[in-house]
């Protein structure tokens, strides 16, 4: 199975500022067509898991433009402009080359 | 609109097998693939299998032995089934939908399944 390892485990962040979540995968998520099968959710505290990111670089619907989603092969990152408090939750990475895997997580706390 | 509703027992005896229903509306099981993943008390996301649109079926290799997924496309519905449980299958169970490696863009509320005697 592909592991994906997230850093860090946790991030304070003052509002206003901006954060970034960074990914790690065992094997490379660029598929021969081009395309990064990795993406990113957020579990905000007592819900389910929602998409921001999908295929590397691409914000899902109605995702405020603040977040954002780069990287190469096997290293990503999310970054997360302007942090707001309803940003506060866990950011899981994810990818979708072979049997689906995650991330253990990265808890965001607003100082 | 688009919703996941799963639905099945909270509470599981140990070795006893976990039956979960995932009912869908606003979409066809024929064109989106339907997803199960799990999530221990404070953990990580942990996916289980999935149910394609055609009809075939992945599992995760360490739950592979123990796990069956089907669906009724009549009712709209993807079924779980996992035998043999432990307490550490305790957790909250959720359903999802992807097509076209879009990601999982819609989730079900979850149901929590606990497993104790």
């Amino acid at each position: 199975d592909i592991v994906m390892t997230q850093a860090p485990l946790s991030v304070s962040v003052t509002p206003g500022e901006s954060a970034s979540i960074s990914c790690r995968s065992s094997k490379s998520l660029l598929h021969s067509n081009g395309i990064t099968y990795v993406y990113w959710y957020l579990q905000k505290p007592g819900k389910s898991p929602q998409l921001l990111i999908y295929r590397m670089s691409n914000l899902a619907s109605g995702v405020p433009d603040r977040f954002s989603g780069s990287g190469s092969e096997t290293d990503f990152t999310l970054k997360i402009s302007r942090v707001e408090a309803e940003d506060v939750g866990i950011y899981y990475c994810g990818q979708l080359l072979e049997n689906p895997t995650f991330g253990a997580g990265t808890k965001l706390e607003l100082k | 609109q688009v919703q996941l509703k799963e639905s099945g027992p909270g509470l599981v005896q140990p070795s006893q097998t976990l039956s979960l229903t995932c009912t869908v509306s606003g979409f066809s099981l024929t064109s989106y693939n339907v997803h199960w993943v799990r999530q221990p008390p404070g953990k990580g996301l942990e996916w289980m299998g999935r149910m394609r649109y055609n009809g075939d079926t992945s599992y995760n290799s360490a739950l592979k032995s123990r796990l069956s997924i089907s669906r009724d496309t009549s009712k709209n519905q993807v079924f779980l089934k996992m035998n043999s449980l432990q307490t550490d299958d305790t957790g909250t169970y959720y359903c999802t939908r992807d097509r076209y490696y879009g990601g999982y863009d819609y989730w079900g509320q979850g149901v929590m399944v606990t497993v104790s005697s």
